[in-house]
C-alpha cells in the first residue's frame, strides 16, 4: 500500500527564516516523490519532483530512502511562499498519485 | 495551448441524485485522472483513463464511474449521491502516465 504522511497541518515562520516541511512515505517499491503547491485561489501545481533534483523558487527536497522521507526545505522563506503544500507519491503502476494531507505554510512579514 | 478546464465550478445536488462532472484535458494530453478532495484532506485518487480505457482505480465504490472520449476529455459520474460525496473533485491530465500531471481548478460538489 502507498501512504504519505505530512505530520504538520500548519507551519508558521517569519520572513527570512529557514523552513522545512516534513513528508514521510510508505511504499514497498521504488517511488517517485513530488511536492505540489496550491497558492490562494489558484489550482494545484507541481513544485518539484525528486528525479529532477532541481531547486524551484529556492526550494529543494532530497529523497532519503533509509528514512523514507522527502522533506521540503528553503533557507530563507518569503511571504509569497505562503500556500498549501502537498507531498505526493507515485508508485510504479500507472500514474496514480497518493497525496499527504497537506501543510499550510504561513510566512509572516 | 489551453490548460485543464473543469465544469461546472460549483454544484449542489440532493442525496440520491446523480451527477456528471466534466473535464477537458490539456492540449496533447491523452491521460486523465480524477481525484476527490474532502475538506481538510489531500486529494484521493478515484480512477484514471488512458486512451479511452480505465487504466487504474482507487478505493471508490462502483457508483463512481467515468468515461473518456476520443478527444481525451472526460466525465466523472456519481450515482445515488450521499452526503459524504460532498467534496472538491479534481481532474488532472498528462501525456501518458510518466509525465507531469496538470490539474484543473476543480468542481465543488455539495450534497444536501
Amino acid at each position: 500500500a502507498q501512504r504519505v504522511t505530512q505530520p504538520e497541518k500548519l507551519l508558521s515562520v517569519f520572513k527570512g527564516a529557514p523552513v522545512e516541511l516534513k513528508c514521510n512515505y510508505s511504499y514497498s517499491g521504488s517511488p517517485e516523490l513530488f511536492w505540489y503547491v496550491q497558492y490562494s485561489r489558484q489550482r494545484l501545481q507541481l513544485l518539484l519532483r525528486h528525479i529532477s533534483r532541481e531547486s524551484i523558487k529556492g526550494f529543494t527536497a532530497d529523497l532519503n530512502k533509509g528514512e523514507t522521507s522527502f522533506h521540503l526545505k528553503k533557507p530563507f522563506a518569503q511571504e509569497e511562499d505562503s500556500a498549501m503544500y502537498y507531498c505526493a507519491l507515485k508508485g510504479t503502476s500507472y500514474g496514480k498519485l497518493t497525496f499527504g494531507q497537506g501543510t499550510i505554510l504561513t510566512v509572516h512579514p | 495551448e489551453t490548460g485543464v478546464t473543469q465544469s461546472p465550478t460549483h454544484l449542489i445536488k440532493t442525496r440520491g441524485q446523480q451527477v456528471t462532472l466534466r473535464c477537458s484535458s490539456q492540449s496533447g494530453h491523452n491521460t486523465v485522472s480524477w481525484y476527490q478532495q474532502a475538506l481538510g484532506q489531500g486529494p484521493q485518487f478515484i480512477f484514471q483513463y488512458y486512451r479511452e480505457e480505465e487504466n487504474g482505480r482507487g478505493n471508490f465504490p462502483p457508483r463512481f464511474s467515468g468515461l473518456q472520449f476520443p478527444n481525451y476529455s472526460s466525465e466523472l459520474n456519481v450515482n445515488a449521491l450521499e452526503l459524504d460525496d460532498s467534496a472538491l473533485y479534481l481532474c488532472a491530465s498528462s501525456l501518458g502516465t510518466a509525465t507531469e500531471a496538470f490539474f484543473g481548478q476543480g468542481t465543488r460538489l455539495t450534497v444536501v
